[in-house]
């Protein structure tokens, strides 16, 4: 399958920090990615659909101001969590839809640990 | 109302024996896909297989298979012949429609397989 990288794996950070989480598509173009939350023994939860070169669709109830989301490329989305809180601490995890299959399966990158200390 | 749902959250299974996760869903789209992911304790999401509503015939992939009872619109997912390795988190997902569409996901299965 298609490879989708994330970048760091764990990040731990001082509250009020902002940080900077990286996903990008390995080996193929990927015109829409998706950001998503993931507590403890739960399931995913999508925050926020990212397109390139164009705003983010943010899921009803995700602050777009905290969450920054900016989809510069056809290769790389970044989620800029801004004055970073504990409550913040979270997995977070990015996905791209391949295109050129008939599927149109979106696949994860392996996923951010956030502590906020 | 819920657009999947695992009713399972916890299952065991005997190495080497067959397994059946359950998942049930709810659309009003004639056209939809299924998907099973595993998630071990990594956290990486694998992709496993994949059903389009339009599909006659029932998804395989390896030991994975997808029971696809559309009437029922249930798509579980069996995984044959098990091995420590399956032991994971494992999440079914729906797509409503074609295209980079969101996912609805289920709350997951916790799989547990005893040697």
């Amino acid at each position: 399958g298609a490879v989708v990288s994330q970048h760091p794996s764990r990040v731990i950070c001082k509250s009020g920090t902002s940080v900077k989480i990286e996903c990008r598509s390995l080996d193929f173009q990927a015109t829409t990615m998706f950001w998503y939350r993931q507590f403890p023994k739960k399931s995913l939860m999508l925050m926020a659909t990212s397109n390139e070169g164009s705003k983010a669709t943010y899921e009803q109830g995700v602050e777009k101001d905290k969450f920054l989301i900016n989809h510069a490329s056809l290769t790389l989305s970044t989620l800029t969590v801004t004055s970073a809180h504990p409550e913040d601490s979270s997995f977070y995890i990015c996905s791209a839809g391949s295109g050129g299959t008939s599927t149109d399966t979106q696949y994860f990158g392996p996923g951010t640990r956030l502590t906020v200390l | 109302a819920q657009k999947i749902t695992q009713t399972q959250p916890g299952m065991f299974v005997q190495e080497k024996e067959a397994v059946t996760l359950d998942c049930t869903y709810d659309t009003s789209d004639p056209s939809y896909g299924l998907f099973w992911y595993k998630q071990p304790s990594s956290g990486e999401m694998i992709f496993l297989i994949y059903q389009g509503s339009y599909d006659q015939q029932n998804a395989t992939e390896g030991r994975y298979s997808l029971n696809f009872q559309k009437a029922r619109k249930s798509a579980n997912l069996v995984i044959s012949a098990s091995q420590l390795g399956d032991s994971a988190m494992y999440f079914c997902a729906m797509r409503e429609g074609r295209g980079f569409n969101k996912f609805y996901f289920g709350s997951g299965t916790k799989l547990n397989v005893k040697p």
